[in-house]
């Protein structure tokens, strides 16, 4: 299993855009899935979307599709994700998942990100 | 878009008893059907995978069973430890993404 270790901004104004980032270490980036997943104080977690280790292949969350980005930077074995235009309702603990094949689960998590979005 | 439903919502219960957590598909689904244990502050933890195959590293007292519709997680002879909330996650391929229950919190009796 790789380790994950994640940042970012972590209260955001509404409008602003939410950028995270996540590093990979002890393992290969390659042949991986990497993932974002949030979960709203109190609540379950919410996928937001995944994209493969080169970056090719993305899907998102239909919900979100619209305000989501998530990208690779193979050099530094790195993914991040960015969401525009945030309101109160993105106020969530976020997580980068990896998935280490294309029919496995999220077997690695970050440590999570508390983003809290308030005027 | 397919539904999880998980019942019981909170299920109290005894060290040494026997779990039993259900996780419900709107409709039905193909078994990639995952279950996650979470504890307060942390990140969920991979327990079962594929309706019933144990992650690495987990304990045979967690196993996971079901089909079609309906899913099932047993914790057998629970431990201290294993007193957490409880998620099941579907993958579904066309198109893809993953849906999450709602929980099931199992609390100390």
């Amino acid at each position: 299993q790789v380790q994950l270790q994640q940042w970012g901004a972590g209260l955001l104004k509404p409008s602003e855009t939410l950028s995270l980032i996540c590093a990979v270490y002890g393992g290969s980036f390659s042949d991986h899935y990497w993932t974002w997943i949030r979960q709203p104080p109190g609540k379950g977690p919410e996928w937001i979307g995944e994209v493969n280790h080169s970056g090719a292949t993305y899907y998102y969350n239909p919900s979100l599709k619209s305000r989501v980005t998530i990208s690779v930077d193979t050099s530094k074995n790195q993914f991040s994700l960015k969401m525009t235009s945030v309101t109160a309702a993105d106020t969530a603990v976020y997580y980068c998942t990896s998935r280490p094949g294309i029919s496995s689960p999220s077997d690695s998590w970050g440590q999570g990100t508390l983003v809290t979005v308030s005027s | 878009e397919i539904v999880l439903t998980q019942s019981p919502a909170t299920l109290a219960l005894s060290p040494g008893d026997t779990a039993t957590l259900s996780c419900r598909a709107s409709q039905s689904v193909s078994g990639y059907l995952t279950w996650y244990q979470q504890k307060p502050g942390q990140a969920p933890r991979l327990l079962i995978y594929d309706a019933s195959s144990r992650a690495t590293g987990i304990p045979a007292r967690f196993s996971g069973s079901g089909s079609g519709t309906d899913f099932t997680l047993t914790i057998s002879s629970l431990e201290p430890e294993d007193f957490a909330v409880y998620y099941c996650q579907l993958r579904t391929n066309w198109p893809r993404m993953y849906t999450f229950g709602q929980g099931t919190k199992l609390e100390i009796k």
